[in-house]
């Protein structure tokens, strides 16, 4: 069992430029986030997606969209990278159905993408 | 508003020694959940210990205890006798049930570097 898988682990991009990174869980859950992290702001919300065909925005959103098709897979796109984009980049998810009290987030290993 | 507050952005502790790293937060949900994280210089995010609002006891797993103070609004994480392999970014993080199902809030972590 995998959990998460991001991809790529790192990349560096030219300004302008259109990115997806992938994100892909194998839990079947319901819920799946993408965060940015950057030096002194910890982890902050891109977007989020509590069912498979939903969609939220977080607290970062501009200059991302996600899209949700299925269950397993929570893909980012930039469609235009910016240098203040550059950041290291984390999928997560949880399964927020249940009535347990953990519903911890399980995290992918990240993807440091550099905007040039 | 919802708000996740770490005040130390760096600690320093003594191998065997024990270390106190603060959280307070901020929510008017009843029910809330409150993690904390490790981030070792690998970069993956390691769950450590978990904090529900009902919960009448502290938490504990292992050497981690999570000094939980309500009325406070405090959930500071208490690592006992430090090791080499503690030094690492610890993220303090909650878990509110939103309108759109669960909302995670992340502190800016702090840095924790043990002493030999």
């Amino acid at each position: 069992i995998a959990g998460i898988t991001q991809a790529p682990t790192s990349q560096i991009l030219a300004a302008g430029r259109r990115m997806t990174l992938r994100c892909t869980q194998d839990m079947r859950h319901n819920a799946m986030y993408w965060y940015r992290q950057d030096l002194g702001l910890g982890l902050r919300l891109i977007h989020y997606s509590n069912t498979a065909g939903t969609t939220g925005k977080g607290e970062v959103p501009d200059g991302y969209s996600v899209s949700r098709a299925n269950t397993d897979d929570f893909p980012l796109t930039l469609a235009s990278a910016v240098p203040s984009q550059t950041s290291v980049y984390f999928c997560a998810s949880s399964d927020s159905r249940t009535s347990g009290s953990y519903n911890e987030q399980f995290f992918g290993p990240g993807t440091r993408l550099t905007v040039l | 508003a919802q708000k996740i507050t770490q005040t130390q952005p760096g600690m320093f502790v003594q191998e065997k020694e024990a270390v106190t790293l603060d959280c307070t937060y901020d929510t008017s949900d009843p029910s809330y959940g409150l993690f904390w994280y490790k981030q070792p210089s690998s970069g993956e995010m390691i769950f450590l210990i978990y904090q529900g609002s009902y919960d009448q006891q502290n938490a504990t797993e292992g050497r981690y205890s999570l000094n939980f103070q309500k009325a406070r609004k405090s959930a500071n994480l208490v690592i006992s006798a430090s090791q080499l392999g503690d030094s690492a970014m610890y993220f303090c993080a909650m878990r509110v049930v939103g309108d759109t199902g669960n909302q995670f809030y992340f502190g800016t972590g702090t840095s924790l570097t043990v002493i030999p």
